[in-house]
């Protein structure tokens, strides 16, 4: 079975805080996504990773950073938390690039700014 | 024009009844077509998927009915059940030159079964 985890399920930060969200997943998979998942807005986009040390921007980069240093492990960075950013944060990893391959998702973390 | 809309926002349906699940696209150039089902606490799992090709395809009470020149496409769940009390979301899915394939998902469905 394929296995996503995610450092925490729930975190409560504060405002101009620098927030870090780990991302492990163990099937030696390449592509791996950052996605955030707010009520009546789906799933959106975070970055996504195709390779170590390669990142790409996805639908709504702004205020995020990410990192992947090792090919198991994905990094999402908040560099200065913001209320608006208090969501779901899903990590998922795939095996190919291809369309028609499956994402496995993580748990998720739950972050509260205040 | 990469927007995938999904409705309803929330259902529900008693035990034993359809679910339906609608989700319309505009880029033709979606050439996959997966729903995940996310329950509680749990991230979001693939449930079934389609290729534009083929108008219907069937996994157990779990159907999704494709029309290509209508662009929707839609899940139904025959004799729904409370352990389907879940939300769904339905995705297209785009294959970019440099970057793979890149999932498009709608906004989401509640979905609670009643006993």
């Amino acid at each position: 079975d394929v296995k996503v985890t995610q450092s925490s399920r729930y975190l409560v930060k504060r405002t101009g805080e620098k927030v870090f969200l780990e991302c492990v997943q163990d099937m030696d998979h390449e592509n791996m996504f950052w996605y955030r998942q707010d009520p009546g807005l789906g799933l959106r986009l975070i970055y996504f990773s195709y390779d170590v040390k390669m990142k790409e921007k996805g639908d709504i980069p702004e205020g995020y950073s990410v990192s992947r240093e090792k090919k198991e492990r994905f990094s999402l960075i908040l560099e200065s938390a913001s209320t608006n950013q208090t969501s779901m944060y899903l990590c998922a990893s795939r095996s190919g690039t291809g369309s028609t391959d499956t994402q496995y998702f993580g748990p998720g973390t739950r972050l509260t700014v205040l | 024009q990469q927007q995938v809309k999904q409705s309803p926002q929330s259902l529900i349906v008693q035990k034993g009844g359809i679910s339906i699940i609608n989700c319309a696209y505009e880029n033709t150039a979606f050439d996959y077509f997966p729903w995940y089902q996310q329950f509680p606490g749990k991230g979001p799992a693939l449930l079934i998927a389609i290729r534009p090709d083929v108008s219907e395809k069937k996994e157990g009470r779990f159907t999704i009915s494709f029309n290509k020149s209508a662009k929707q496409f839609s899940l139904h769940i025959m004799d729904s059940q409370p352990g389907d009390s879940a939300t769904y979301f339905c995705a297209a899915s785009i294959n970019l030159s440099n970057q793979g394939g890149k999932l498009i998902f709608g906004q989401g469905t509640e979905l609670s079964v009643k006993p």
